[in-house]
Order: structure tokens, then C-alpha cells, then sequence
């Protein structure tokens, strides 16, 4: 399978325990986006890389959030002291920069969804 | 925040009758996208128009953009069962990050 994939599936931890999220995009798509969609609503933006920079960062994501692309490849995203409003579904998306047929389109994974304890 | 809202919020129909969501936003856009979310599972893309673009057309799926309103309309003809999800209009704003802002979504149950 070729698509966006993210690992883990669900997560459950405790309230003030740290977690990581991975997410792999689809080969040689330059940009890679997080999302978090808590219950009943739609994605909201959290950052952006553009290979490994991290170009964009949403009022979301506190100063507990920290996301990372090292390689351009794969991106991680980590929360620390994790709160029970962090509970949420984090999504990850990537797309082309250029060239393609849909370079606008964004292909999302199949999420993390996080219950805080 | 989000960019704007979704009419109606949950829409129940029959298999075979169209459905028809709208979607409103607030600022000027480059393209505007429809996904669609089966429960608990990821965002499946469906469509993009472009702001230069007023009609769309995809198998069973039409849309339509407004931007004099600032909205846009899902129409899904011959629905299926396995048509129920959520769909969720989303605009990008600007082509130089390509950011996404999502629409609350509807809900869509398409009894079989």
C-alpha cells in the first residue's frame, strides 16, 4: 500500500505522560501536514513541513506539541504532559508540492486517535 | 477556528434520493475540497474546484461554487447505503502552504 500511514492506531495513556505519533506520507510527497479533530467537528490545522522544514505552526499547538521531519521523509509528532483535552484523533496529510495531476490534493492516514486517561 | 459551516448538520434519506450539502465560508479562497469520513476512520478525498471554476462534476458526485456567496454545494445523486459518512467541505486559502480549513461537516445516513 502506497498511502498516507499512521502508528499507532489508538493510544491511551494516563494524564502527564508523554506520547509519539508517527506518520509516513506517500513517497516523495514534499509536504506533510498535522491535523486534530476532536469529536463532532472537522480537522483543525496544527503545522506543516515542507520536507524538513516546519514552515507553518497553529495557536494549537502549545508549547507541549512538538513536531519534527528530520529526514523529509517520515514526521513525528510528540506531546508532552498530556492532558484530557488532548484527547482527540491527530491526523496526518501529505501531498505533492509540484507536478502531478492533483498537487492541491492532500491524502490523509488513517489517524492516532488519543484518549487521556 | 473554523472557516465556516456546514448545512445541514445530519441529513437522514433514503437509498436512491439525492443528498445535497452546503458549505459556507468566510474569505477569499484558492480552491475549495470535499472529503468524506466513514466513522472513526481517516479523510477520503473526493473533489477539488478551483475558485475559477463554478461546476464540477464526478461520477455521482456535483459541485458547485459560489464565490460572489462564498459557498458551495455537495450534491450526491442515487445515494447508497454506503454513502453514510460525514463530508467535510475544506478551502485553501492560499496555494503557498496549501493548509487546509475545515467545514463542521454533515452527516449523512442513507437507509438502506
Amino acid at each position: 500500500d502506497t498511502g498516507v500511514s499512521q502508528d499507532p492506531r489508538h493510544k491511551i495513556t494516563k494524564r502527564g505522560q508523554n506520547v509519539t505519533f508517527r506518520c509516513d506520507p506517500i513517497s516523495e510527497h514534499n509536504r506533510l501536514y498535522w491535523y486534530r479533530q476532536t469529536l463532532g467537528q472537522g480537522p483543525e490545522f496544527l503545522t506543516y513541513f515542507q520536507n524538513e522544514a516546519q514552515l507553518e505552526k497553529s495557536r494549537l499547538l502549545s508549547d507541549r506539541f512538538s513536531a519534527e521531519r528530520p529526514k523529509g521523509s517520515f514526521s513525528t509528532l510528540e506531546i508532552q504532559r498530556t492532558e484530557q483535552g488532548d484527547s482527540a484523533m491527530y491526523l496526518c496529510a501529505s501531498r505533492p508540492l509540484a507536478g502531478g495531476l492533483s498537487t492541491d490534493t492532500q491524502y490523509f492516514g488513517p489517524g492516532t486517535r488519543l484518549t487521556v486517561l | 477556528s473554523q472557516q465556516g459551516e456546514e448545512d445541514p448538520q445530519a441529513l437522514s434519506i433514503q437509498e436512491g434520493e439525492n443528498a445535497t450539502m452546503n458549505c459556507s465560508y468566510k474569505t477569499s479562497i484558492n480552491n475549495l475540497q470535499w472529503y468524506r469520513q466513514n466513522s472513526g476512520r481517516g479523510l477520503v478525498h473526493l473533489i477539488l474546484i478551483r475558485s475559477n471554476e463554478r461546476e464540477k462534476h464526478s461520477g455521482r458526485l456535483r459541485v458547485t461554487l459560489d464565490t460572489s456567496k462564498k459557498s458551495s454545494s455537495l450534491l450526491i445523486t442515487a445515494s447508497r447505503a454506503a454513502d453514510t459518512a460525514s463530508y467535510f467541505c475544506a478551502t485553501d486559502r492560499s496555494s503557498n502552504t496549501g493548509k487546509l480549513i475545515f467545514g463542521q461537516g454533515t452527516t449523512l445516513q442513507v437507509k438502506p
